[in-house]
């Protein structure tokens, strides 16, 4: 089944230690996204991708960095993770940029200590 | 800033009652409307969506409406049923490359 799928679904880090967060779909789509959802809060959009071009949000930590190797795969690399950044990250793809559905992929709980 | 605003924040009802959802939206050149709805500990998945050329849609137990000079649109499922709990999220897709959220409601259906 075509799906979005990320890995590792649970990351426990330590404070300061950096992690990386993996996303791959074999929806061809052009678009992958980054978000950030806290708990009993809607997803934060961290950054995107339209194929190779990088669109970071205005007000996302330079903490958050990430990269896309090629269609398939999307990373996020937290530099220096601070308890504040323990939450749920979802990726999502979409055909487009604009007016088309965005599919989300389980997500990665990421606990700090 | 663009914004979207979602009400309520929480919503019970019983089983087989209707449960609507308010969302609106600031930026006049948004341009299409989805709705997601997210189980606990799983991921959102679109359930319905509405583009700004249409006022209405429907999809069985569930639709939605969009009035643009109120800058305004809903959501609303009838004969809900348990299975329908969960949290719904609204959103909109601005004139540019951005999809803003609403915060989001928690919808209880009690059997």
């Amino acid at each position: 089944d075509a799906m979005v799928i990320q890995n590792p679904r649970y990351q426990v880090t330590q404070f300061g230690k950096p992690v990386t967060l993996s996303c791959s779909q074999t929806l061809n789509h052009n678009v992958m996204y980054w978000y950030q959802q806290k708990s009993s809060q809607a997803p934060k959009l961290l950054f995107h991708y339209y194929d190779k071009d990088f669109n970071n949000e205005a007000d996302t930590p330079d903490n958050f960095q990430s990269r896309r190797p090629n269609t398939s795969f999307c990373f996020l690399d937290i530099r220096s993770p601070g308890l504040g950044d323990a939450a749920m990250y979802l990726c999502a793809t979409s055909r487009k940029t604009t007016g088309t559905e965005q599919f989300f992929g389980p997500g990665t709980r990421l606990t700090v200590l | 800033g663009e914004n979207v605003e979602q009400h309520p924040s929480t919503l019970s009802v019983q089983e087989g009652d209707s449960a609507v959802i308010k969302c609106t939206y600031s930026d006049s050149a948004s341009n299409y409307f989805p709705w997601y709805k997210q189980e606990l500990g799983k991921r959102p998945q679109l359930i319905i969506d509405i583009r700004s050329n249409v006022g209405e849609k429907k999809d069985q137990r569930i639709a939605v409406t969009l009035n643009k000079t109120a800058k305004h649109f809903s959501l609303h499922i009838t004969e809900t049923q348990p299975e329908d709990s969960a949290v719904y999220f609204c959103a909109a897709h601005t004139g540019g490359f951005k999809t803003i959220f609403g915060a989001g409601t928690r919808l209880f259906v009690k059997a």
